[in-house]
């Protein structure tokens, strides 16, 4: 079946330093991917997404690109704040699916990320 | 406002209770889904509805129950079967099953 693997956490970095989280994945037909984050007690928001190979997703200066070849959706940023501390979230969803996987969204384990002043 | 409204925020119960977590959402999204989050284990799905009166299991459907009489609300409830219901509890839709999910705040379940 489908699956998402991210980078294990914690990440902890300074501020103005640059931020990789990566992801790979795992899917039958040709998934859309999908970054969401979550702040502290709070639900999960959409960062950004890309549905096919090679579209890049950007979001709040955040980056990420479909590469079909290597299965892979790296989370990429120039410059974090310390507003950027946060659970982040790699998941895709295979529209080709179907049964009960249609629509289906599967999820990384996250990875938290902490930024220090 | 458009969005998803989750209530409470916060929810205790003692085992042995049944208990019913509210979700409603004035996006006019046909699909809604309910997911589980523990510590460390990402978000697991519980039940999802692409459509009104109908729903289908997820992965870890045991001891939840949900109805979808209405388009714009999905209410999930934890029976006593459910032998772990701790746990931080979302609520998503999507315009239909092929489109990106938007989450709800969430309601923290906290079974004693």
């Amino acid at each position: 079946g489908d699956s998402v693997t991210q980078m294990e956490g914690p990440v902890t970095l300074s501020e103005e330093a640059f931020l990789t989280i990566n992801c790979t994945y795992t899917a039958t037909g040709y998934p859309s991917l999908f970054w969401y984050v979550q702040y502290p007690g709070e639900g999960l928001q959409l960062l950004l997404k890309a549905t096919k190979a090679d579209d890049k997703g950007s979001n709040k200066g955040f980056e990420a690109t479909y590469r079909k070849e290597t299965t892979s959706f790296h989370l990429e940023k120039g410059s974090v704040q310390v507003s950027d501390s946060a659970v982040y979230f790699c998941a895709l969803s295979d529209p080709n699916a179907g049964g009960t996987s249609y629509g289906k969204l599967t999820f990384g384990q996250g990875t938290i990320l902490t930024v220090h002043p | 406002d458009g969005g998803i409204t989750q209530s409470p925020k916060y929810l205790f119960r003692k085992e042995g209770q049944n208990v019913t977590l509210s979700c409603e959402q004035n996006l006019n999204h046909d699909a809604m889904y309910w997911y589980r989050q523990d510590p460390g284990q990402g978000l697991r799905l519980i039940y999802y509805s692409q459509i009104v009166n109908d729903f289908q299991k997820g992965d870890i459907a045991e001891g939840y129950s949900v109805s979808r009489e209405k388009k714009e609300s999905f209410p999930l409830t934890v029976t006593s079967a459910q032998k772990n219901p701790t746990a931080f509890y979302l609520c998503a839709s999507s315009m239909d099953s092929a489109y990106e999910q938007y989450f709800g705040p969430g309601t923290r379940l906290t079974v004693t």
